[in-house]
């Protein structure tokens, strides 16, 4: 069982808006940076969004991230067929009782 | 280009010793921390560990505390992992993943294409 709570799956049309919550505590989201990973199938992770809502170079503005509290969300406006994929999310974790990195479960987005 | 090659990976017995590496190159290697994930096929990430640019400080998942132990060469551009007491639950396909600072704790910006770890008799 994961430290950060993902959903399972979303989905949406082509050309619509999707959001991926991830909930964690105190000890991780609410207090550290939350980033998101896109795995497209049979490929490595690629990093979407990092410091909570910033993206790396080359990655559309489709893509957005934000965080509240303990919780974070990542938004994918004019959804695309090729953006069906796993997305996780990650931050650091202060609690003793986990590794100092944890992630989400990761959620399966179909279009 | 910013790289990173993961190899070592490989069938090894419950109980054994496997050295995984990372071959990095792109960018000033001993700038950044250096992290292994690994993945069960099928299923989400999990960290592994992770280690400081300086190679000072490193960080384990509690799964693997004693039993893996990570370093780098900065001097090679290489992470390297010491897997030893294998467990058939370590089977996995395992990451390098750059992070964005020198400490850990930042974005994995870059990624490998993995090395698979088969634990089995």
């Amino acid at each position: 069982q994961s430290v950060l709570t993902q959903p399972p799956s979303v989905s949406a049309a082509p050309g619509q808006k999707v959001t991926i919550s991830c909930s964690g505590s105190s000890s991780n989201i609410g207090n550290n940076y939350v980033s998101w990973y896109q795995q497209l199938p049979g490929t490595a992770p690629k990093l979407l969004i990092y410091d909570n809502n910033k993206r790396p170079s080359g990655i559309p503005d489709r893509f957005s991230g934000s965080k509240s509290g303990t919780s974070a969300t990542l938004g994918i406006t004019g959804l695309q067929t090729g953006d069906e994929a796993d997305y996780y999310c990650g931050t650091w974790d202060s609690s003793l009782s986990t590794g100092p990195v944890v992630f989400g479960g990761g959620t399966k987005l179909t279009v | 280009e910013v790289q990173l090659l993961e190899s070592g990976g490989g069938l090894v017995q419950p109980g054994g010793s496997l050295r995984l590496s990372c071959a990095a190159s792109g960018f000033t290697f001993s700038t950044y921390a250096m992290n292994w994930v690994r993945q069960i096929p099928g299923k989400g990430l999990e960290w592994v560990s992770a280690v400081r640019g300086t190679g000072a400080s490193t960080y384990y998942a509690d799964s693997v505390n004693g039993r893996f132990t990570i370093s780098r060469d900065n001097s090679k551009n290489t992470l390297y992992l010491e897997m030893n007491y294998l467990r058939a639950e370590d089977t996995a396909l395992y990451y390098c993943a750059k992070g964005r600072g020198e400490l850990p704790g930042h974005a994995l910006d870059i990624w490998g294409q993995g090395t698979m770890v088969t634990v089995s008799s």
